[in-house]
């Protein structure tokens, strides 16, 4: 079955620098890959995603970039800030555009903004 | 917004004990889920449904049971709780169509004592 490794388990960075999380998958079926921020006491909260036809999405301050052919795909945070300093999670799955969106998640990693 | 309830935000059960996790989510979502967060784990399924009275095993369903008896409402049951089943459970809906969002619950620690 699919193994998703994300790394790395933590990250310190000052504010206004940028962040880098990577993730692996072993699956090549796998084709949607989405990222969750879990800020402390709150449920996981999806904040971009993307799909093996593209190779990078933006949003803002946040952007993900995938490599098929690697199997890497990593977050990218620019300008970080305070507020962005949360547990993130990568995870994979297939979707065959049916009722399955079985997800497997990375192991997570805790983003520090320094102020 | 959508809206996924968990029942409780800490609870503390004994050994041996039967334990019942519950979960409403308010979008009318075919798909739940029951998730595992344990440090340096990350989020494990435990069980998933696609439908009321559907029930599929995730990959850690081993002393677990689950019950989808209405559309809105998924619950995550202990038989005999353990020490090791003591963790973070998170719910989680999803609608079949769309973009595949997960809408997590805030999710229960579960000390078992």
């Amino acid at each position: 079955g699919e193994n998703v490794e994300q790394h790395p388990s933590t990250l310190s960075v000052q504010e206004g620098d940028s962040a880098v999380i990577k993730c692996t998958y072993s699956d090549s079926a796998s084709n949607y890959f989405p990222w969750y921020k879990q800020e402390l006491g709150k449920g996981p909260q999806l904040i971009i995603d993307i799909r093996s036809n593209v190779g990078e999405k933006k949003d803002q301050r946040i952007a993900v970039t995938l490599n098929k052919t690697a199997k890497h795909f990593s977050l990218h945070i620019t300008e970080t800030q305070p507020e962005d300093s949360a547990v993130y999670f990568c995870a994979a799955s297939m979707d065959y555009g049916g009722a399955t969106n079985k997800l497997i998640f990375g192991t997570g990693t805790l983003l520090a903004v320094q102020p | 917004d959508v809206k996924v309830t968990q029942s409780s935000r800490y609870l503390v059960k004994r050994t041996g004990e039967k334990v019942f996790l519950e979960c409403v989510q308010d979008m009318d979502h075919e798909n739940m889920f029951w998730y595992r967060q344990d440090p340096g784990l990350g989020l494990r399924l435990i069980y998933f449904s696609y439908d009321v009275k559907m029930k599929e095993k995730g990959d850690i369903p081993e002393g677990y049971s689950v019950s989808r008896e209405k559309k809105e409402r998924f619950s995550l049951i202990l038989e005999s709780a353990s020490t090791n089943q003591t963790s973070m459970y998170l719910c989680a809906s999803s609608s079949p169509t769309g973009a595949k969002k997960l809408f997590f619950g805030s999710g229960t620690q579960l000390s078992v004592l």
